[in-house]
């Protein structure tokens, strides 16, 4: 039931910006778009949401496109403490009304050293 | 500091034995939710709650079951009728309607149960 679609794996060299895609055609137009990414064996870790705009914030960036059919998320200076797999995610909301995050199987981000 | 506890971290249990997961949260969070993720899965949603007394399946419900006495605790039983229990356990929580009015999920760091 994932909303979202994301390519599988990534690679990018260290101190080089990464930039990890994610397709949401289907997205609402108040239906924000959300990022987290998972460091092995570790629960997620929220990186960013936007829902029109473009947002930064001391982590990463986010550029969701004028149609908001589409969404990336950049990392200007990946470290190879960015290794993770990076879930972009929107709202569903179940039949009875309450909404949930449902997570796709993400990006695996690579950084080579 | 404020934070979502999930105990223990590893676990282990027999076959056919019901087993109990914790997850505490001391954020005042309305919301909280459980998650199961298999090696390289994605996270699925077995039950979420989002107020005290009340919770809704997810996407994988069987074999599982959950309360919500406390707005701070919402424990996971995984019983003897789930086929597959072996797996790494997530809980979550967050404000009610977070999603919607653009605020994110705070995670546990996951229980790994094993069964044998």
């Amino acid at each position: 039931d994932a909303k979202t679609t994301q390519p599988t794996s990534m690679d990018c060299a260290e101190g080089r910006a990464a930039n990890l895609p994610c397709n949401h055609s289907t997205i609402s137009g108040n239906e924000y778009v959300y990022w987290y990414r998972q460091i092995h064996s570790q629960g997620p870790q929220y990186i960013i949401h936007g829902l029109k705009n473009n947002e930064t914030n001391e982590m990463a960036s986010l550029i969701i496109t004028e149609d908001r059919k589409s969404s990336t998320l950049i990392l200007p200076h990946a470290t190879l403490r960015d290794t993770a797999v990076y879930y972009c995610i929107v709202r569903v909301v179940s039949n009875f009304g309450n909404e949930k995050l449902t997570f796709g199987t993400g990006t695996r981000l690579t950084i080579i050293p | 500091d404020g934070g979502i506890t999930q105990s223990p971290k590893y676990l282990f249990r027999k076959e056919g034995q019901n087993v109990t997961l914790s997850c505490e949260q001391n954020l005042n969070h309305d919301a909280m939710y459980w998650y199961r993720q298999d090696p390289g899965q994605g996270l699925r949603l077995i039950y979420y709650s989002q107020i005290v007394n009340d919770f809704q399946k997810g996407d994988i419900a069987e074999g599982y079951s959950v309360s919500r006495e406390k707005k701070e605790s919402f424990p996971l039983t995984v019983t003897s009728a789930q086929k597959n229990p072996t797996a790494f356990y997530l809980c979550a929580s967050s404000i009610r309607d977070s999603v919607s009015r653009g605020y994110g999920y705070t995670f546990g760091s996951g229980t790994r149960l094993t069964v044998v």
